[in-house]
């Protein structure tokens, strides 16, 4: 089945310091992987979406992720944190494979951007 | 990118009563919607996959008695908490996409129930 792991519940750095998210996917086939934030109360934002072409892909505010496939990684980057970034960031993988073509979430990772 | 409407945000009912949250897809055609339930502090479960026209395709051990969706039409879905008890107390979000194989989700803000 299709699935993505995101190792860490927490992640705290501070404001200005690089931050990293991490997401480890399993796939069947081609990977569709997507990440979200989401802040209190709120629905999902998208952020950004590998599906093919440079390993590097940029998102919305200053965000970017790398997809690795030999390590089947798509870690969440962002150069210089800022505290607004605070949120809960969702890493996803959407299942081509059937007809339903949902889309599955990790566990989600809490980030603390600290002043 | 494209909005989707999720009404109401928060509803409080009373144990027994049945609650309808919509969504609507304000911008564009969706004729595939998902319903998440959210816990605190947790992922987003997927409960089902609606088709414009269709039935909806419940997820393993969610009760689609329970959980009534309905997609009328290529704008809107909605989902109906029926006999509502304090365990449905959750936060349900919809989302959609506009279309094609590669496409992102796009998020309603979320519905928070209480049941009493």
């Amino acid at each position: 089945a299709q699935s993505v792991a995101q190792p860490e519940d927490q992640v705290n750095v501070a404001e200005g310091n690089p931050l990293t998210v991490k997401c480890t996917y399993s796939v069947s086939g081609n990977p569709y992987l997507f990440w979200y934030v989401q802040y209190p109360n709120r629905g999902l934002q998208f952020l950004l979406k590998y599906i093919t072409g440079d390993n590097l892909v940029k998102g919305s505010y200053g965000f970017e992720a790398e997809f690795n496939k030999s390590q089947t990684s798509f870690h969440l980057k962002k150069p210089s944190a800022l505290v607004s970034d605070s949120a809960l960031y969702f890493c996803a993988v959407r299942d081509m494979r059937n007809t339903g073509n949902q889309f599955y979430f990790g566990t989600g990772t809490s980030l603390t951007v600290i002043p | 990118g494209a909005v989707v409407s999720q009404h109401p945000s928060r509803v409080i009912c009373k144990s027994g009563t049945s609650v309808k949250i919509e969504c609507r897809s304000l911008d564009f055609q969706a004729t595939t919607m998902f319903w998440y339930r959210q816990f605190p502090k947790q992922s987003l479960m997927l409960m089902a996959t609606s088709n414009e026209g269709s039935k909806a395709t419940y997820e393993q051990g969610v009760e689609k008695d329970k959980f009534l969706i309905n997609h009328a039409s290529l704008t809107l879905s909605t989902l109906t908490v029926t006999s509502a008890h304090p365990e449905d107390s959750s936060f349900y979000i919809c989302s959609a996409t506009i279309g094609g194989r590669t496409g992102e989700l796009f998020f309603g803000e979320g519905s928070r129930l209480t049941v009493l």
